[in-house]
């Protein structure tokens, strides 16, 4: 199985903050990768997918670039709704794997 | 828009069977460009793929739970079920069903999510 690792695996940010997270691939997957966001209760939502492409109706402040083995997810200017889980997953073979999640807190 | 529900018992007795059915609402679940999916999250932890069906009913389950698990596909009803056999309390997770788009370039993500329910296995 592909192991995705995230880091940091928490950080605290403030409101307006530009916000990096970094997810890396134990082989290469090429871009197949996608970010989601997660709030507790809610269903996982796609942000990213394909590495850089941005899912419709996601903000541009969210944005993701990377391909082979290491990815980022940048927020831009961090919002009040954008405090949540965020997960990595590749698709590049099966089994499809997750990150183990970054949590985004308030500071 | 398509909307997934999962429903099924949210508590189950250990070496039993957990059965849950996702209801696709809002598109038809035999649309050629999706995989429709199980996906598991354990308390505190992260996500965990189980496998997916193809709407013709070719699966793919993780081999890490591939000997216990069974996903099938009701095209008539427009729905999708997970079968998990002999269940410990190491299966006690958030359930969700969700669906897996696939476009050109062998891209997969998962744009639909139903809200998750919870499993509990307990005596």
């Amino acid at each position: 199985d592909i192991q995705m690792t995230q880091s940091p695996s928490s950080l605290s940010a403030s409101v307006g903050d530009r916000v990096t997270i970094t997810c890396r691939a134990s082989q290469s997957i090429n871009i197949y990768l996608n970010w989601y966001q997660h709030k507790p209760g809610k269903a996982p939502k796609l942000l990213i997918y394909a590495a850089s492409s941005l899912q419709s109706g996601v903000p541009s402040r969210f944005s993701g670039s990377g391909s082979g083995t290491d990815f980022t997810l940048t927020i831009s200017s961090l919002q009040p709704e954008d405090f949540a889980t965020y997960y990595c997953e590749q698709t590049y073979s099966t089994p499809w794997t997750f990150g183990q999640g970054t949590k985004v807190e308030i500071k | 828009q398509v909307q997934l529900q999962e429903s099924g018992p949210g508590l189950v007795k250990p070496s039993q069977i957990l059965s849950l059915t996702c209801n696709v609402s809002g598109g038809s679940i035999s649309r050629s460009d999706y995989y429709w999916s199980w996906i598991r999250q354990h308390p505190g932890k992260g996500l965990e793929w189980i496998g997916y069906i193809y709407y013709s009913g070719s699966t793919y389950y993780n081999p890490s739970l591939k000997s216990r698990t069974t996903i099938s596909v009701d095209t008539s009803k427009n729905q999708f079920s997970l079968k998990v056999s002999s269940v410990t309390a190491a299966d006690t997770a958030v359930y969700y069903c969700a669906g897996a788009r696939y476009t050109y370039g062998q891209k997969y993500f998962f744009d639909y999510w139903g809200q998750g329910t919870l499993v509990t296995v307990s005596s």
